[in-house]
């Protein structure tokens, strides 16, 4: 069974600063991983998603994430967070064998301030 | 694309009473999902159609629980005996394949209060 840990639950950063939210994941075979982003009073949307190919994934508001397979890894990054990039942040994985159901972390609420 | 739509958005309820939710997925999306969200954690699955056909679900779905989509369309989860356990958002969501393929377009959720 799959798993997902975000070790941050919530970081404050400054407008124009750098960001990493974390996130480690567990899993006995290849996976998908995922991240959702959910704004104030909306659903969760997909921010980005990593299958196969290339372990650098980006997303069109400049964050990106890398899957790092030694270190079971799929931090999301953003060099200058602007404040509307305020919202809840949540990694999942899916078994790419089954490909059904996603599991997602706690969640990670990213605070910007001016 | 109308998007995901729950019913109700928010259900008060007394425990031991029964409650049912509604979800409309996006027209064509024939995978349709519930999952729950309690204050801190991350969605959890609950279960998962493939048109009408209910394919997985997981342990968190006690025998009080159950899902329906009759018609590949729209889905019911129906949650019997409340208990103040069950306080949650549930959410729905659709997609119209697998995961590698395509992502999970959620709805808004139904909060549901069991007092």
């Amino acid at each position: 069974a799959q798993s997902v840990t975000q070790l941050d639950s919530q970081v404050p950063v400054f407008e124009e600063a750098p960001v990493e939210l974390r996130c480690n994941y567990s899993s006995s075979v290849s996976v998908y991983l995922f991240w959702y982003v959910q704004y104030p009073n909306q659903g969760l949307q997909l921010l980005l998603k990593y299958l196969s190919g290339s372990t650098l994934v980006e997303s069109i508001n400049g964050f990106e994430a890398e899957f790092n397979k030694s270190q079971t890894s799929f931090h999301l990054r953003k060099p200058s967070v602007h404040i509307s990039d305020t919202a809840e942040y949540f990694c999942a994985v899916s078994d790419n064998q089954a490909g059904t159901a996603l599991i997602f972390g706690k969640g990670t609420t990213l605070s910007v301030s001016s | 694309d109308t998007g995901v739509s729950q019913d109700p958005r928010h259900k008060i309820t007394k425990r031991g009473q029964n409650v049912t939710f509604r979800c409309d997925p996006i027209s064509e999306h024939n995978r349709l999902y519930w999952y729950r969200q309690t204050l801190g954690q991350g969605p959890e699955f609950l279960t998962y159609f493939q048109n009408e056909a209910q394919l997985e679900k997981s342990r968190l779905l006690s025998d009080r629980f159950s899902a329906e989509r009759p018609k590949g369309s729209f889905s019911t989860l129906e949650i019997q005996r409340t208990e103040q356990g069950d306080s949650a958002m549930y959410l729905c969501a659709s997609s119209p394949r697998g995961l590698q393929s395509s992502p999970l377009h959620f709805g808004n959720g139904t909060r549901l209060t069991v007092t």
